[in-house]
């Protein structure tokens, strides 16, 4: 099989606060993992593409000093939302992909519930 | 650039009748992927079935079969004998294979209510 974790599934926080998600490969290395926002009712919309041991890509109109990401191991990614304010509040989910091709399949994490008070 | 279209906000389906949600797509690259995934209540994302862009036989997966036509740019995923567990939200997504990231794009979603 192929797992993908993700913690924690649901955070509460204050505005102003960071708060960080992190997303794991529990059965395969992840060269690549994905992180996607995704709002009530709505898509889900890529925010980054993160690679081990390099920068994170950040798709257009992501602000990547808000949402930094690091990816330290074949296993693990993280997404830190810095200074959160109540429009940061949604579904963020990642994804691992399962080999170094682009044709190789992504596997995506249960995802984590941000709400900022 | 790329894009996928579900032109269909919400679709309705009495229980055991099949159902076919719409998606079609653009884009300039010969090889890429298409895929149908489930989104119930709770959020997780369930990978339902994949179509290659040169598999020349419709991808079939147990009820899920997606009905591919190339030069329609079309990829329907057809739902055989509905479920009340099957009532969810379905994004189609395409794969891109430019520049080797192998990103998903999303379609809009489909929102599905199986009645009993």
């Amino acid at each position: 099989g192929a797992v993908v974790s993700q913690h924690p599934s649901r955070v509460i926080c204050k505005s102003g606060t960071s708060v960080k998600i992190e997303c794991r490969s529990l059965d395969f290395q992840a060269t690549t993992m994905f992180w996607y926002r995704q709002f009530p009712k709505q898509s889900l919309m890529l925010m980054a593409t993160s690679n081990e041991g390099s920068k994170a890509t950040y798709e257009q109109g992501v602000e990547k000093d808000k949402f930094l990401i690091n990816h330290a191991s074949l296993t693990l990614s993280t997404l830190t939302v810095t200074s959160a304010h109540p429009e940061d509040s949604s579904f963020y989910i990642c994804s691992a992909r399962k080999g170094g091709w682009a044709s190789d399949r992504q596997y995506f994490g249960p995802g984590t519930r941000l709400t900022v008070t | 650039a790329q894009k996928i279209t579900q032109t269909q906000p919400g679709m309705f389906v009495q229980e055991k009748e099949a159902v076919t949600l719409d998606c079609t797509y653009d884009t300039s690259d010969q090889s890429y992927g298409l895929f149908w995934y489930k989104q119930p209540s709770s959020g997780e994302m369930i990978f339902l079935i994949y179509q290659g862009s040169y598999d020349e036989q419709n991808a079939t997966e147990g009820r899920y079969s997606l009905n591919f036509q190339k030069a329609r740019k079309s990829a329907n995923l057809v739902i055989s004998a509905s479920q009340l567990g099957d009532s969810a939200m379905y994004f189609c997504a395409m794969r891109e294979i430019t520049g080797n990231t192998g990103k998903l794009i999303f379609g809009q979603g489909t929102t599905l209510q199986v009645k009993p």
